[in-house]
Formats: C-alpha cells, sequence, structure tokens
C-alpha cells in the first residue's frame, strides 16, 4: 500500500515549452502533497504544498506564475512549469500524505527534467 | 523544525550493522523523528519513526536516548541494495493536516561487499 507515481518519469523539452508532471496516490486518498525539486548531489528542497480543492502555498523564492500547481482530486496533483528553460531541470519529486491519523508521507519515484 | 545533524558519509561491511547516528539536541516534547532514504535517481522512502519509544519494523530499528537529542538508525544486516542518502528528520506529528518534511543534508551510507 501507500504507493505514488509520477508521470512522466523523464522528460526533455525545448526552452520555452511548459511540461506537465502528474502525481498520483495510487491506493489511498490524499489530501495534501507536496512537490520538491532536487538539483544534482543536493539534498531535496520543498516547492510548494498542494491541497485538494484550494490554491497551493509555495515556498519563499519559488514564482507560483512559473510552477502551476493543480490539485483537483484527492488522488492528483499536478506541477506544471511554464516556460522552462535550462535552469529549470531537475528532478522533481512529488509526495503525498497518507490521511488522518498518519503524518507519514509517501513519495512518488521523481521525474526527471531536462530543458535544452 | 528542529535542525538535525548527521555525519556527511559512512561506510560499514555487508551483512554487518549499520549504525547511522542523527543528533537533534533542540528537539521539543512534540516533534518526532522519522527517517527516509533515497537510493540514486530515485524518490526517498520511508523507513521508521518514533517518539521517545524505540521502535522495530522489517526495515530497520530506531533508537532514540532517554533525552531524545540524539538517535540511531540501525540497518541490522546491510546488503549492497542499501546503498543510499539517509536524512534524518524530526517534525511535529499532524493529526489533522500535513506538515512539511524540511530535508537536511543527509548520510550517504556505502556498503561495501
Amino acid at each position: 500500500g501507500a504507493v505514488v507515481s509520477q508521470h512522466p518519469s523523464r522528460v526533455i523539452c525545448k526552452s520555452g515549452t511548459s511540461v506537465k508532471i502528474e502525481c498520483r496516490s495510487l491506493d489511498f486518498q490524499a489530501t495534501t502533497m507536496f512537490w520538491y525539486r532536487q538539483f544534482p548531489k543536493q539534498s531535496l528542497m520543498l516547492m510548494a504544498t498542494s491541497n485538494e480543492g484550494s490554491k497551493a502555498t509555495y515556498e519563499q523564492g519559488v514564482e507560483k506564475d512559473k510552477f502551476l500547481i493543480n490539485h483537483a482530486s484527492l488522488t492528483l496533483s499536478t506541477l506544471t512549469v511554464t516556460s522552462a528553460h535550462p535552469e529549470d531541470s531537475s528532478f522533481y519529486i512529488c509526495s503525498a500524505r497518507l490521511g488522518q491519523g498518519s503524518d507519514t508521507q509517501y513519495f512518488g519515484p521523481g521525474t526527471r527534467l531536462t530543458v535544452l | 523544525d528542529a535542525k538535525t545533524t548527521q555525519p556527511p558519509s559512512m561506510d560499514c561491511a555487508e551483512g554487518r550493522a549499520a549504525n547511522l547516528p542523527c543528533n537533534h539536541s533542540t528537539i521539543s516534547g512534540n516533534e518526532y523523528v522519522y527517517w527516509y532514504r533515497q537510493i540514486h535517481s530515485q524518490g526517498p522512502q520511508y523507513i521508521i519513526h518514533g517518539l521517545k519509544n524505540n521502535e522495530t519494523n522489517e526495515m530497520a530499528s530506531l533508537i532514540i536516548t532517554e533525552d531524545r537529542k540524539s538517535s540511531t538508525l540501525i540497518l541490522p544486516h546491510a546488503t549492497l541494495r542499501d546503498t543510499a542518502v539517509y536524512y534524518c528528520i524530526v517534525r511535529v506529528f499532524q493529526y489533522s493536516s500535513a506538515s512539511k518534511i524540511i530535508f537536511g543534508s543527509g548520510t550517504r551510507l556505502s556498503i561495501r561487499p
């Protein structure tokens, strides 16, 4: 149980295009999901908290207009990197909280974004 | 959330117990100790968590000192597949809403054959 998937696992795009990454909780409902970014040889950096049915909460320094987050259902959150540039190339990871009574978060396998 | 301190790297022989330390001297009474690990190019994997009692599951054991200022994650019989970065995190347990996980730099554990 407690499986989180991400799609796609890898994506390569041209500079200036937008890329959408999906995060799904496969066997549980997640009212809250989190998005992280990880650059090579660095730790995970929290980007935003995604709440079902409401606006996401972004961490300081993360541009909300560039990283659009939508959490339209209890099993799906999407992150759209708009007008991507090479500096947006990174490993994007989502996590989902198991639910009330459990504050353990489970992570997806990550999406490797390369912007040319 | 309280800050944690971990050694940047450790190594351990295959088949032996791997003991990963973590200092969290400013931990508050309502903060739990969580451990995650990240194998190269994968998402983090939950290992174990605890408040003050020692905990054990199928993956590992967590030993928390009586003053709760430090803890040790024990992998009883390390295998090559345990090579990963291990993160010790302290955070408040939230029942009805999700609290953030802030990752530090972790410990890079290498298992040698």
